[in-house]
C-alpha cells in the first residue's frame, strides 16, 4: 500500500512536443505529491508539487493533473526541450509520516 | 543560500570496512532525511530527524546502519561491516517547518564496495 507506480519507464519526445508521465498510488492517506527531476550525478530537484484539494497546478511549462478518485496524478511538460532530458520521479507522502515514497522513475529523452 | 551539502561525493571501500557519510542541511531547516538510491530506481527512505531527534526509521535500516544528528545541524550516517549490497547512492535531504514541506536534496555520496 506504500507503493507508488510510475509509467512509462522511458519516454522519447521530439523537441516542442508534450511529455506525459503518469503515477498511481494506493494509500489514501497520502496528501502531498511532488515531482522531482534528476540529472546524472546529481540529487533530485523539486519541480512542482500538488495537494489533493486541487485538480491541477501549473508552473511554467510544467503541469500536474490530479485525480483523487482514481488515485492517479500525472506530469505534463509542454514544449519539451533537449535540456529537459533527465529522469523524473513522482513521490507521495503523508502528513504524519514525513518520508516520501518515490516511484521508480521515467527516463525522458527529448530529441533536438 | 547554500544547498544541502554531502561529503564525500564518492567512497570506495572493501567489504567489511566501516564508512561514515556527512550531510550539512540548508541552514534553519529543522528536518533532515536520509535516502538510498540504487541504479535505475527511485530513492528509498532510510531515516528522518526533526532537530536532533530521530523520529522514523525504515525497515531497510539494518542494525549495521546508524545515523545521528547530535546538535540538530549536520548529520552522519555510518555503515558498519559493509556488504556488497550496500553499494548505492546515499542521499540526504532537508526541509523546514511542520507538515508536508518540499524536501531539498544534496547530490549524494556514491558508495562502491569492492
Amino acid at each position: 500500500q506504500q507503493q507508488v507506480k510510475q509509467s512509462p519507464q522511458s519516454l522519447i519526445v521530439q523537441k516542442g512536443g508534450i511529455s506525459i508521465i503518469n503515477c498511481a498510488y494506493e494509500n489514501t492517506a497520502f496528501d502531498y505529491f511532488p515531482w522531482y527531476q534528476q540529472f546524472p550525478g546529481k540529487g533530485p530537484a523539486l519541480l512542482i508539487a500538488i495537494r489533493p484539494d486541487v485538480s491541477e497546478k501549473k508552473e511554467g511549462r510544467f503541469t500536474i493533473s490530479f485525480n483523487k478518485s482514481a488515485k492517479q496524478f500525472s506530469l505534463h511538460i509542454m514544449d519539451s526541450q533537449p535540456g529537459d532530458s533527465a529522469t523524473y520521479f513522482c513521490a507521495a507522502s503523508r502528513d504524519y509520516g514525513q518520508n516520501f515514497v518515490f516511484g521508480p522513475g521515467t527516463r525522458l529523452s527529448v530529441l533536438p | 543560500d547554500t544547498g544541502v551539502s554531502q561529503d564525500p561525493r564518492h567512497k570506495i571501500t572493501k567489504r567489511g570496512q566501516n564508512v561514515t557519510f556527512r550531510c550539512d542541511p540548508i541552514s534553519e531547516h529543522n528536518r533532515l532525511y536520509w535516502y538510498r538510491q540504487t541504479l535505475g530506481q527511485g530513492p528509498e527512505f532510510l531515516t528522518y530527524f526533526q532537530n536532533e531527534a530521530q523520529l522514523e526509521k525504515s525497515r531497510l535500516l539494518s542494525d549495521r546502519f546508524s545515523a545521528e544528528r547530535p546538535k540538530g545541524s549536520f548529520s552522519t550516517l555510518e555503515i558498519q561491516r559493509t556488504e556488497q549490497g550496500d553499494s548505492a547512492m546515499y542521499l540526504c535531504a532537508s526541509s523546514f517547518g511542520q507538515g508536508n514541506q518540499p524536501q531539498h536534496f544534496g547530490d549524494g555520496t556514491r558508495l562502491s564496495i569492492l
